[in-house]
């Protein structure tokens, strides 16, 4: 049982956009920062944003960050099939001491 | 170019112990905080320790309190776990990271540690 809760899958068309959610509460989202990390199949997760809204050099605008009290959500538009892979949301929980992830979102482009 | 290399990983039996270890190249790697991450197969990500860049400061998860030991020595560039009482539910592939002051900024590949009799 992860401390964020995340959809567990997602899938849209090439082309379209997709959401996904990342739900916490006041000891970990609501007072801390929220980054997101790719993981495709077979590789090791990617930093894909940090600090709920911010995209490291080289990641495409397509990909974007939002927080709003407890929840936070990745937005992808133009979805290409290398997009396809798992997705996890992360941040600090005062009542942990401690980093704590979602549980992972695995997005389809049908 | 950040470079981290995990190594270290094996079998090893219920109860024993196995250090792994993470090589970092291409920045100053004394500058910079470093954690642990896991992911035991088919799983999601689960951190699993924290250290500061001078070695001040650890934070574990509860779930290797009191078995695992984070370490680093900056001469050396490189980050260590040592584990050990390991068990079953250790099994995962181990990964260093590079601490971005609330997020992971750079990964290693990894290093699969397996507990199995």
């Amino acid at each position: 049982q992860s401390v964020l809760t995340q959809p567990p899958s997602v899938s849209a068309a090439p082309g379209q956009k997709v959401t996904i959610s990342c739900s916490g509460g006041s000891s970990n989202i609501g007072n801390n920062y929220v980054s997101w990390y790719q993981q495709l199949p077979g590789t090791a997760p990617k930093l894909l944003i940090s600090e709920n809204n911010k995209r490291p050099s080289g990641i495409p605008d397509r990909f974007s960050g939002s927080k709003s009290g407890t929840s936070a959500t990745l937005g992808i538009t133009g979805l290409q099939t290398g997009d396809e892979a798992d997705y996890y949301c992360g941040t600090w929980d005062n009542s942990l001491s401690g980093r704590v992830f979602g549980g992972g979102t695995k997005l389809t482009v049908l | 170019e950040v470079q981290l290399v995990e190594s270290g990983g094996g079998l090893v039996q219920p109860g024993g112990s196995l250090k792994v270890s993470c090589a970092a190249s291409g920045f100053t790697f004394s500058s910079y905080s470093m954690n642990w991450v896991r992911q035991a197969p088919g799983k999601g990500l689960e951190w699993v320790s924290y250290i500061s860049s001078t070695s001040s400061t650890t934070y574990y998860a509860d779930s290797v309190k009191g078995r695992f030991t984070i370490s680093r020595d900056n001469a050396k560039n490189s980050l260590y776990l040592q584990m050990n009482s390991l068990r079953a539910g250790d099994t995962a592939v181990y990964y260093c990271a590079r601490d971005g002051n609330s997020y992971f900024e750079y990964w290693g590949h990894g290093t699969l540690v397996t507990v199995s009799s």
